[in-house]
């Protein structure tokens, strides 16, 4: 059974600093992996999608990376601003039986002034 | 567009009332998919649709019933309800299976249900 695991849980930081969340998946025999983002009281945004065949992909200021030999991908966030503050998820689809995602549990991101 | 609209947004329950919950999109996707997010877990899949008049079992679909008669609206049914279930509730969907190249799925804002 494929697990999804962030770390961390949650993390704090300037306004202005580049980061990088994390993402780890016990099943590499994956399709793809997504990151979202989640604001309180709202549902997910995709950000993010990166097939099994990819290394990375880019959006703005977002990297996202995927090793699946380590079974780790990152979510690097450039230049980070006030407006970055949210949960961001990672979620893996394996294939299989059901047609769903395994999320992980989230790092909580906030970007101080 | 209005995307992914999830009915009830809040709703309180007592221990053995029934109740659906209301998912419509109208972006004509063929997948839909029902997920529950609990503190301190990451989202479960309950039940999906691959297509109108199919439903199929997730992660954690004890407890739980599904209909998919219209394209368009996805229910999910608590038939009696207990604490267990109370949860944020995210219905999603998208127009490709979740492994498709390029395929994205979208959220619908949630719906809060507690059950006492």
């Amino acid at each position: 059974k494929q697990e999804v695991t962030q770390i961390p849980a949650a993390l704090s930081v300037p306004e202005g600093e580049n980061l990088v969340l994390n993402c780890s998946f016990t099943d590499s025999a994956i399709y793809n992996l997504q990151w979202f983002r989640q604001d309180p009281g709202k549902g997910l945004t995709s950000l993010l999608l990166i097939q099994s065949s990819q290394r990375e992909q880019t959006s703005g200021r977002l990297n996202a990376s995927l090793d699946k030999s380590s079974g780790r991908s990152t979510l690097y966030i450039a230049a980070s601003q006030p407006g970055d503050s949210a949960t961001y998820l990672c979620a893996a689809y394996s294939g299989g039986g059901a047609d769903g995602l395994t999320f992980g549990k989230g790092t909580h991101l906030i970007i101080q002034p | 567009n209005a995307g992914v609209t999830q009915t009830p947004k809040f709703r309180v329950l007592k221990t053995g009332q029934s109740m659906t919950l209301l998912c419509a999109q109208d972006m004509n996707h063929e997948y839909m998919y029902w997920y529950r997010q609990d503190p301190g877990m990451g989202l479960r899949l309950i039940h999906y649709s691959v297509g109108e008049g199919t439903t199929a079992k997730g992660e954690v679909p004890d407890g739980y019933n599904v209909s998919r008669l219209k394209k368009q609206n996805f229910l999910l049914g608590l038939e009696s309800a207990a604490p267990s279930q109370t949860s944020v509730y995210f219905c999603a969907s998208s127009y490709h299976r979740t492994g498709a190249v390029g395929n994205t799925i979208y959220f619908g804002e949630g719906s809060w249900l507690t059950v006492v």
